[in-house]
C-alpha cells in the first residue's frame, strides 16, 4: 500500500523547536518531490515547504522562512521538517504530501499522511 | 502570491442532486488547478488534477471544468459519503496556494 506516515508532533512552548518525520512506503520515495502542508484547527490548507527529489532545491512559505528547514533522506525513505522559533500561529496539523508527477514540488499532491499535531503554547 | 477564491463557502444538498463549486484565480494559472476532498478528521484526497483529469480511483460522478479564469468542480448524483470540505489548489506559481474551502452537507 502506498502511504506516508508522520511522527514527531507534540506540545512545545513558544520559541521552542520540534522535528517532524514522514516515513514513506509502497513507492520509490527517491523518485518524487515531497511537501509539507499544514492546517490550523478549523482552518484551511496552507502549503509550508517543498523539496525536490535530490533535496537540492527547497522552497518555503514566507510565514516559515528562516525558521523551518525541510530535508530528506532517500536511503531511509524519510522526509523531515525541522521547526525552530515556534510561534502560537504555527499550531496546526502538519501533513506530509507526495507530488503526483515526480520531480518537482509544484504539483498536485496525490498521497497525504493523516498528519502530526503541533501545538505551540505556554 | 496567487489568491484562490472559492465559492460558495458552504452548501446543503440532497442525495441524488448535482452540485457545483467554483474557484477563481487572481491571475492566469492556465490549467494548473487541482481539487481535493477532505472528510472530517481525515487527510485530503486528490480528486481532479490539471483542471479536468480524474484521479485514479475517484468515482466518475466527480468532474472538473474550466471557463476562462473560472474553474468548476461538479458532483453529480450526490451521495452521503460526499459530505466533506472541498479545496482547490493552484500550482502555476510558487507558493502553491489553496482556496478557502467549500463545506458540502448532505
Amino acid at each position: 500500500e502506498v502511504q506516508v506516515l508522520e511522527s514527531g508532533g507534540g506540545l512545545v512552548q513558544p520559541g521552542g523547536s520540534l522535528r517532524l518525520s514522514c516515513t514513506a512506503s509502497g513507492f520509490t520515495f527517491s523518485n518524487y518531490a515531497m511537501s509539507w502542508v499544514r492546517q490550523a484547527p478549523g482552518k484551511g490548507l496552507e502549503w509550508v515547504s517543498g523539496i525536490t527529489i535530490s533535496g537540492g532545491t527547497t522552497y518555503y512559505a514566507d510565514s516559515v522562512k528562516g525558521r523551518f528547514t525541510i530535508s530528506r533522506d532517500n536511503s531511509m525513505n524519510t522526509l523531515y521538517l525541522q521547526m525552530n522559533s515556534l510561534r502560537a500561529e504555527d499550531t496546526a496539523v502538519y501533513h506530509c504530501a507526495k507530488a503526483r508527477g515526480g520531480t518537482y514540488y509544484k504539483d498536485a499532491f496525490d498521497i497525504w499522511g493523516r498528519g502530526a499535531m503541533v501545538t505551540v503554547s505556554s | 502570491d496567487i489568491q484562490m477564491t472559492q465559492s460558495p463557502s458552504s452548501l446543503s444538498a440532497s442525495v441524488g442532486d448535482r452540485v457545483s463549486i467554483t474557484c477563481q484565480a487572481s491571475q492566469d494559472i492556465s490549467n494548473y488547478l487541482n481539487w481535493y476532498q477532505q472528510r472530517p478528521g481525515k487527510a485530503p484526497d486528490l480528486l481532479i488534477y490539471d483542471a479536468s483529469n480524474l484521479q485514479t480511483g475517484v468515482p466518475s460522478r466527480f468532474s472538473g471544468s474550466v471557463s476562462r479564469t473560472y474553474f468548476t468542480l461538479s458532483i453529480s448524483n450526490l451521495q452521503p459519503e460526499d459530505a466533506a470540505t472541498y479545496y482547490c489548489q493552484q500550482y502555476h506559481s510558487l507558493p502553491v496556494t489553496f482556496g478557502g474551502g467549500t463545506k458540502v452537507e448532505i
